[in-house]
């Protein structure tokens, strides 16, 4: 149990479907990510918030969309991807500037673009 | 250029032995936190030990310590005495501040550890 919650843990849609993945942390953090991890590749930063507001936007094509409405939840809302979407997803919380702690995970979405 | 770098893409490791998984990193600042994670197959990653670049002490949590040599830029995760659950994939990562002031991890392309019994 890391504290970090994500839901779905796999999810297959079609390239035309809209889907949203969530994550919860409990940890009173005020940093949240999202990270994907495809194969054979290392983990890549999509996005940032920090205290609810998106501060960071690694060039993440606009057919992802996150939402923080709270500094506990994070979605990533999907729509029209593509096949080469198809990739583990991962959410992460920590505590700003606070250097010798690290950043937590969620297990992840495994998410398949058909 | 690579700012993690792990090269050794795959381990196999007689269960009981000591362990060591290599990373290198570049940087240029002065203040940077090394962390090593554990991916089981199931995905989560698993928070297993922190260097700082200040910290004169070498990492250690249980079974996992950490060779930092700051002048050579390694940190190096050693297993003790593996075990069966150990096998799994293990990323060395290092914390940034993006030209955003965010803090971001970067991580190796990892090292698949497989414990034989």
């Amino acid at each position: 149990e890391t504290g970090v919650t994500q839901t779905p843990r796999h999810l297959v849609m079609g390239m035309t479907n809209k889907k949203s993945l969530k994550c919860e942390q409990h940890l009173g953090h005020n940093a949240m990510y999202w990270y994907k991890q495809s194969a054979k590749k290392p983990l890549e930063l999509m996005f940032v918030y920090n205290f609810k507001e998106q501060t960071e936007n690694n060039s993440v094509p606009s057919r992802f969309s996150p939402e923080c409405p709270n500094s506990s939840h994070l979605f990533l809302h999907l729509h029209t991807l593509q096949p080469e979407d198809s990739a583990l997803y991962l959410c992460a919380s920590s505590q700003k500037l606070a250097d010798n702690q690290p950043q937590h995970f969620g297990d992840g979405t495994r998410l398949s673009i058909l | 250029a690579q700012k993690i770098t792990q090269t050794q893409p795959g381990m196999f490791v007689q269960e009981k032995e000591a362990v060591t998984l290599d990373c290198t990193y570049d940087t240029s600042d002065q203040s940077y936190g090394l962390f090593w994670y554990k991916q089981p197959s199931s995905g989560e990653m698993i928070f297993l030990i922190y260097q700082g670049s200040y910290d004169e002490q070498n990492a250690t949590e249980g079974r996992y310590s950490l060779n930092f040599q700051k002048a050579r830029k390694s940190a190096n995760l050693v297993i003790s005495a593996s075990q069966l659950g150990d096998s799994a994939m293990y990323f060395c990562a290092m914390r940034e501040v993006t030209n955003f002031g965010n803090e971001k991890l970067t991580f190796g392309t990892g090292t698949r550890l497989t414990i034989i019994p």
